[in-house]
């Protein structure tokens, strides 16, 4: 098993230019999550998805969008990019519903983006 | 709402020391509780969790935790600290207090560890 992939490892953009990240699990998992991660701030939930065909905003939303639309992928796009959308992306995806397996989830090694 | 709070964003111990990091966390119910590692340039690897139970967890690598509920304290720990462990390390509470909660995690600002020869 892969676990979580991330496509691609490394980017720069200009301000204004688009992009889709790919994030790509192979463990069946239903939900899936992209974060950004910057320094002094942990991570911070941009959207998710509890299964194919649906999304949901998470904490940091504006400015990117998402698509489900097969199970194992989860697609973030920015559609005009700005500097302060520079961070490293991760991905995440779990399986469970009950238990602590309803919060274990595995990620994927990240995305750093850079907008200039 | 739920938070985390790592108070020390960056420790520095020399090799063979002992190792605690702190980690405190506001939740209206159990909480379930995480410990991640990132290493530098890779993702966040699970090195612990706290779910139910004995209130000391072990886990990879030769790390535990102890949760305090009285304290709503996660700290982690490991009695000997080798060069290998210099990395991030953040920890996360989840759990579903008032409903659905989409399996949500909460990243506290994570700690950093340097690691002295």
């Amino acid at each position: 098993n892969a676990g979580v992939t991330q496509t691609p490892k490394f980017r720069v953009l200009k301000t204004g230019q688009s992009m889709t990240l790919l994030c790509a699990q192979d463990m069946n998992h239903e939900y899936m999550y992209w974060y950004r991660q910057d320094p002094g701030m942990g991570l911070r939930l941009i959207h998710y998805s509890v299964g194919e065909g649906t999304t949901a905003k998470g904490e940091v939303p504006d400015g990117y969008n998402v698509s489900r639309l097969k199970k194992q992928n989860f697609l973030l796009g920015l559609e005009s990019a700005a500097p302060s959308q520079t961070s490293v992306y991760f991905c995440a995806s779990k399986s469970g519903t009950s238990g602590s397996f309803a919060y274990e989830q595995y990620f994927g090694p990240g995305t750093r983006l850079t907008v200039t | 709402a739920q938070s985390v709070t790592q108070p020390d964003i960056h420790i520095t111990v020399s090799e063979g020391a002992s190792l605690e990091l702190r980690c405190n966390y506001s939740y209206g119910a159990t909480p379930y509780l995480f410990w991640y590692v990132q290493s530098p340039g890779q993702g966040l690897q699970l090195l612990l969790k706290y779910f139910s139970g004995d209130t000391l967890v072990q886990g990879i690598k030769g790390f535990e935790a102890e949760f305090k509920r009285s304290q709503s304290s996660f700290n982690l720990r490991k009695p000997s600290v080798h060069w290998s462990d210099a990395a991030e390390y953040f920890c996360a509470v989840g759990g579903n207090a008032g409903g659905t909660s989409y399996g949500k995690l909460t990243f506290g600002q994570g700690t950093i560890l340097t690691v002295h020869p």
